[in-house]
């Protein structure tokens, strides 16, 4: 079962608008992790945040997280064609034995030249 | 470093056959861990081995299987495979948790 719900499940924009998607999940965990993944193949990551963390800059992207609504948020600045894409979070549960990420729904995101 | 890699990118096989899928982590990543993806389920977590030793495991039959080597290379098995085994089979490595999971690029199988 996925632990993570992502919300639009799908985006439509413009080349050179911001594109926002967020992830909420249900347990504590350790950290967040975000991926990109290209029309069915491998997942490529993103960023990690800290559960003591609340915001994380990586080039055009921004996540933040807030532990206490158990949500995060990925923020794409002046997005281009190749940002389209499927995008996933993942957690890291805290009590969870061993690696054990678990992926939310994903939203599928497109940029239009 | 090299990325991880998995082989085969594309398999093809019949209803009741078994198939090997196999996944080369990347150097000193000790932790390997099997995610399926399918359109209806989304990606689900198969299983994790940390140093030859499987230490989580999902909610999948026991038609699905793994082992790890010495080397950190893994391998999963289905056994009996059915047709909605027909997924994309995703291979991560990491240094263990709570570090960045590395994903290859993913094994094809679809059963006919």
């Amino acid at each position: 079962s996925q632990q993570g719900e992502e919300d639009p499940q799908a985006l439509s924009i413009q080349e050179g608008e911001n594109a926002t998607m967020n992830c909420s999940y249900k347990t504590s965990i350790n950290n967040l992790q975000w991926y990109r993944q290209n029309s069915g193949r491998g997942l490529v990551h993103l960023i990690l945040i800290r559960s003591n963390e609340r915001e994380k800059h990586s080039g055009r992207l921004r996540v933040t997280l807030d532990t206490s609504k158990k949500s995060s948020s990925l923020l794409i600045t002046a997005s281009r064609a190749a940002d389209t894409a499927s995008y996933f979070c993942a957690t890291d549960p805290i009590k969870a034995a061993g690696n054990k990420l678990t992926f939310g729904g994903g939203t599928r995101v497109l940029v239009k030249p | 470093k090299a990325g991880v890699t998995q082989t085969p990118r594309y398999l093809i096989k019949t209803r009741g056959q078994q198939v090997t899928l196999s996944c080369s982590p990347i150097s000193g990543h000790r932790s390997v861990s099997w995610y399926q993806q399918t359109p209806g389920q989304g990606l689900q977590f198969l299983f994790e081995y940390f140093s030859e030793t499987q230490r989580n495991k999902g909610n999948f039959p026991g038609r699905f299987s793994g082992r790890q080597f010495s080397n950190s290379r893994s391998e999963m098995n289905v056994s009996t495979l059915e047709l909605g085994d027909s997924a994309l089979y995703l291979c991560a490595s990491r240094l263990d948790s709570p570090d960045k999971a590395f994903f290859g690029q993913g094994t094809r199988l679809t059963v006919v």
